[in-house]
């Protein structure tokens, strides 16, 4: 596809319960950034990846929160031990790097709603 | 530290001019943003405007930064139901290594009334 795609587009879980949330970035693109997008709320940055460079991980709320991209493609983020306080649209998105970096592609997001 | 901050709902009748505001408080910020944000879909950049412009217009947008002020507008012409969504307004500032991470306002909700 010619677009950032997240899956799966809805998650309900239980709290207690890990989660996984899945991330397919615009072919090419070497950045990838994962936000959280709360009720009433702007956007809370949580991780960036560019290239090989180890990942920028200042924005994560706890240590249940992980994340991890593979090949410099597809990203997965973990929530391990939900809480209700993660329910939350969850929101990746990929861009070029250099003088084109400000343009960021969003994906659907991921709504998690933990109950 | 860094802060954005817009007003959160906006309500103007079809074919009127709608103007969303922004502060900031990073006077380094370098990229400033306006993003779309329709129910159900993810962020789209709208248009962007560098530190050293003062407007910038693309068909019937317009971005005006007072810098001294750190106040941002975006100008909506002829208003549109289908310019209905949520408006995000961002900045960043450019990092050694490329790392732009913009940070977020809450989203100004635009209702447009037919």
């Amino acid at each position: 596809g010619a677009g950032v795609s997240q899956s799966p587009s809805n998650k309900v879980t239980e709290k207690g319960k890990d989660v996984e949330l899945r991330c397919d970035p615009i072919s090419g693109h070497t950045a990838l950034y994962w936000y959280r997008q709360s009720l009433g709320q702007g956007l809370e940055f949580l991780i960036y990846f560019q290239g090989n460079s180890a990942p920028d991980k200042s924005g994560l709320p706890s240590d249940r929160f992980s994340a991890e991209r593979t090949g410099g493609s597809v990203s997965t983020l973990t929530i391990q031990r939900t809480q209700q306080e993660d329910s939350a649209v969850y929101l990746c998105a990929s861009s070029l790097v250099g003088h084109e970096a400000y343009e960021q592609y969003f994906g659907p997001g991921t709504r998690l709603t933990v109950t | 530290g860094e802060d954005v901050e817009q007003s959160l709902f906006l309500s103007v009748r079809e074919g009127d001019s709608s103007v969303i505001n922004c502060t900031y408080t990073d006077s380094s910020s370098t990229y400033l943003y306006w993003y779309k944000q329709e129910p159900g879909a993810g962020l789209q950049l709208l248009t962007y405007i560098f530190s050293n412009m003062d407007m910038k217009q693309d068909q019937r947008l317009t971005v005006l930064l007072n810098k001294k002020d750190k106040h941002l507008s975006l100008r909506i012409a002829d208003t549109q139901t289908g310019d209905s969504a949520i408006y995000f307004c961002a900045e960043s500032i450019s990092e050694t290594g490329g790392s732009y991470i913009p940070t977020f306002g809450r989203g100004t909700s635009l209702i447009v009334h037919p």
